[in-house]
């Protein structure tokens, strides 16, 4: 099946400072493709979904200047957690969908690991 | 809003143990659901789904229908084996929005 991979897979950085996560998909396209921050022992909550050329989408309440969406390519999405704080030390995984309106078809990446000291 | 509720883990069963993980959604419309599967060290997996009410979406000899009228989707296979070790997720999303809603995941370990 395709595949999708996240770089890092783990990050430990200080307080206040910019960290950016890739994600890619390996062998398809995805114009779309999609963040989720997963805290422990709980649900991955959907932060936003990535639009190639055009601005990202954020849901309710995750702040777009704190978590910085570039979608420049067709197999890549980058977040940056800026200026990151202790409580942004969190599971962060993308996914992306590999044909449009088509929900059942989306790949994951294995996730990346962030600790804010 | 939209939301899953699955039951807590984790779960801790032996080999060749019936297995039932509970799933309940709140959703306006008709949803599809979905149950994903999370090996160590691996990314989320689709392991089935059910796009309508009483369809039963079968996978990897795990089972789940959707039943309208209780709004779930349970997870449930016969007899399971060490490889089932994982965290699963239940989700729903609605048809063409792409985004999912999930559950926040039962861990699941088989002894053998």
């Amino acid at each position: 099946g395709a595949v999708v991979s996240q770089h890092p897979s783990w990050v430990i950085c200080k307080s206040g400072t910019s960290v950016k996560i890739e994600c890619r998909s390996l062998d398809f396209q995805a114009t779309t493709m999609f963040w989720y921050r997963q805290f422990p022992k709980q649900s991955l909550m959907l932060m936003a979904t990535s639009n190639e050329g055009s601005k990202a989408t954020y849901e309710q309440g995750v702040e777009k200047d704190k978590f910085l969406i570039n979608h420049a390519s067709l197999t890549l999405s980058t977040l940056t957690v800026t200026s990151a704080h202790p409580e942004d030390s969190s599971f962060y995984i993308c996914s992306a969908p590999t044909l449009a309106g088509a929900e059942d078809t989306q790949y994951f990446g294995p996730g990346t690991r962030l600790t804010v000291l | 809003g939209d939301s899953v509720t699955q039951m807590e883990g984790p779960v801790t069963l032996s080999e060749e143990a019936c297995l039932t993980i509970n799933c309940t959604y709140t959703a306006t419309g008709y949803p599809s659901l979905f149950w994903y599967v999370q090996y160590p060290g691996e990314g989320l997996q689709l392991l089935l789904k059910a796009t309508k009410a009483d369809d039963k979406g079968s996978n990897k000899g795990f089972e789940a229908t959707y039943r309208k009228e209780t709004t779930s989707f349970h997870l449930e296979k016969g007899s399971v084996q060490v490889s089932d070790s994982a965290v699963y997720f239940c989700a729903l999303s609605h048809q063409g929005a792409q985004k999912l809603v999930f559950g926040q995941g039962t861990r699941l370990t088989i002894n053998p």
